[in-house]
C-alpha cells in the first residue's frame, strides 16, 4: 500500500509564476490536509479537504492560494504569482476519516522562488 | 492564539542513553496529542499518540506522558540510537469535533545521538 505521494519533490519558480503542487492520498483515504513548513519551524495547517469539498481553509492566505480535491485525481495546491516568501516545504497528509484517526504525511514538495 | 511549544530546542545524548523531549501546550481543551519524528528532507513520521483521558502510553522504546494539570507532554526514548537523530515535534488537535488531521505543531526539538 503506497503512502501519501507528493510531486514534484522539488519545484523552482521565478517570482510571478504559478506553482502547482500535487498530492495523492493513501488508498482508501478521502481526507486531505495541506501544511506549510518554513525553515526551522513546525508545520502550519493550511487547508482540509474532502472529495470535491473544502472543509476548513482557515490557514490559507487570503490571496493567491487555492486548493482543490476533485472527484478523480490528486489534490492540488495552487499558488499564483509566487513571491520569495512562498519558499517553503509543503506537506500533504491524508486520513481515512476526518475524526479520530491518524493522518499520514507525504514527503513534501520543496518550493523555491527565485 | 493557542499554541504548542517546546522547552528545549536541541538535545544531544550518547548512544544507549535515554532521551526525554518536553512540550508545553496552551489549549486545555485539546483532545489528542501526537509525537512526530522528522528526518532531514522527509515528512513527519508518526511515533506515538495519547488521548486526553490518559496520562501515559507506551510503545516500542518510546513512552509518552501527559500531565494535564500543567499542560505538559513528554516523549521518552529508551536506549537512544543514532537512527533516532531527527527533529521531534509534538502536535495537538483542538477540542472535540475538530478533525484529527488538523494539527497544531510545536516548534520542534533537534535530537542528536552521538555514537
Amino acid at each position: 500500500n503506497a503512502g501519501v505521494m507528493q510531486n514534484p519533490r522539488h519545484l523552482v519558480r521565478r517570482r510571478g509564476q504559478e506553482a502547482r503542487l500535487r498530492c495523492s492520498p493513501m488508498k482508501g483515504h478521502s481526507h486531505v490536509y495541506w501544511y506549510r513548513q518554513l525553515p526551522e519551524e513546525g508545520l502550519k495547517f493550511m487547508v482540509y479537504l474532502q472529495k470535491e469539498n473544502i472543509i476548513d481553509e482557515s490557514g490559507m492566505p487570503k490571496e493567491r492560494f487555492s486548493a482543490e480535491f476533485p472527484k478523480e485525481g490528486p489534490s492540488i495546491l495552487r499558488i499564483q504569482q509566487v513571491v520569495r516568501g512562498d519558499s517553503a516545504a509543503y506537506f500533504c497528509a491524508s486520513s481515512p476519516l476526518g475524526l479520530d484517526t491518524e493522518a499520514f504525511f507525504g514527503q513534501g514538495t520543496r518550493l523555491t522562488v527565485v | 492564539g493557542e499554541s504548542v511549544g517546546l522547552h528545549l530546542p536541541t538535545l544531544s545524548v550518547q548512544e544507549g542513553d535515554n532521551s526525554i523531549i518536553n512540550c508545553a501546550y496552551s489549549n486545555s481543551a485539546s483532545d489528542y496529542f501526537i509525537w512526530y519524528k522528522q528526518e532531514s528532507g522527509k515528512g513527519p513520521q508518526f511515533i506515538i499518540d495519547i488521548r486526553s483521558n490518559m496520562d501515559k502510553r507506551q510503545g516500542q522504546r518510546v513512552t509518552v506522558l501527559l500531565n494535564k494539570t500543567v499542560k505538559h507532554l513528554s516523549l521518552q526514548i529508551a536506549a537512544t540510537q543514532p537512527g533516532d537523530s531527527a527533529v521531534y515535534f509534538c502536535a495537538e488537535t483542538g477540542a472535540g469535533g475538530t478533525s484529527y488531521g488538523k494539527l497544531t505543531f510545536g516548534q520542534g526539538t533537534i535530537l542528536t545521538v552521538h555514537p
